[in-house]
């Protein structure tokens, strides 16, 4: 099986800079997604292709990509960005798998 | 608009099986695959599998492999999920979900609990 590795947590202040990083061998020849979600709901996402966004998903959330590990970057983070952020990727035969979530406290 | 909506809460014995249904609408059902997630209390987000809505191919996490049916229902825009031998550990929520690039659509989650 494979695996997606995630910091549990990354900590900033309002109007700095948050960097999530995913990592997983499965990810030098698979495209990665990100997914925010935030407590109750479902979660929504906010980058595939490793880079690309979907309408209406803020300019300030971007994603990057090198080798076996993947970026989730906020840059000028708020407040309403605090969540738990996922990462994804569909393996081998089309077997999908998250990373164990990071949780982003901004204050 | 695109809407997935999910059968209500369930809460069943050890060793039981559930049924969660996910019913489609806005869109031609076989135009998406139709993925099932799971949420432990908690805990981080866990694929269990997919169906192809359109020939109703399947593809299983070797984790649930045995335990877990996905099928579909076509005239129904309907699929769903049977979980077997339940323990403890299933309790959860379990979403559905395109998981397409082209369209994200998620149900609103159905809360299994086994107890």
């Amino acid at each position: 099986s494979y695996e997606l590795t995630q910091p549990s947590s990354v900590s900033v202040s309002p109007g700095q800079t948050a960097r999530i990083t995913c990592s997983g061998d499965v990810l030098a020849r698979k495209y990665a997604r990100w997914f925010q979600q935030k407590p109750g709901q479902a979660p929504v996402l906010v980058i595939y292709k490793d880079s690309e966004r979907p309408s209406g998903i803020p300019e300030r959330i971007s994603g990057s990509s090198s080798g076996t590990t993947v970026t989730l970057t906020i840059s000028g983070a708020q407040v309403e960005d605090e969540a738990d952020y996922y990462c994804y990727s569909a393996a081998d035969n089309t077997e999908g798998v998250f990373g164990g979530g990071t949780k982003l406290t901004v204050l | 608009q695109v809407q997935l909506v999910q059968s209500g809460a369930e809460v069943k014995k050890p060793g039981a099986s559930v049924k969660v249904s996910c019913k489609a609408s806005g869109y031609t059902f076989t135009t998406y695959a139709i993925h099932w997630v799971r949420q432990a209390p908690g805990q981080s987000l866990e694929w269990m599998g997919w169906i192809n809505a359109g020939n109703g191919n399947t593809k299983y996490s070797q984790k649930f492999q045995g335990r877990v049916t996905i099928t579909r229902d076509t005239s129904a825009s309907t699929a769903y999920l049977e979980l077997s031998s339940l323990r403890s550990e299933d309790t959860a929520v379990y979403y559905c979900t395109t998981l397409a690039v082209t369209g994200d659509y998620w149900g609103q989650g159905s809360l299994v609990t086994v107890s």
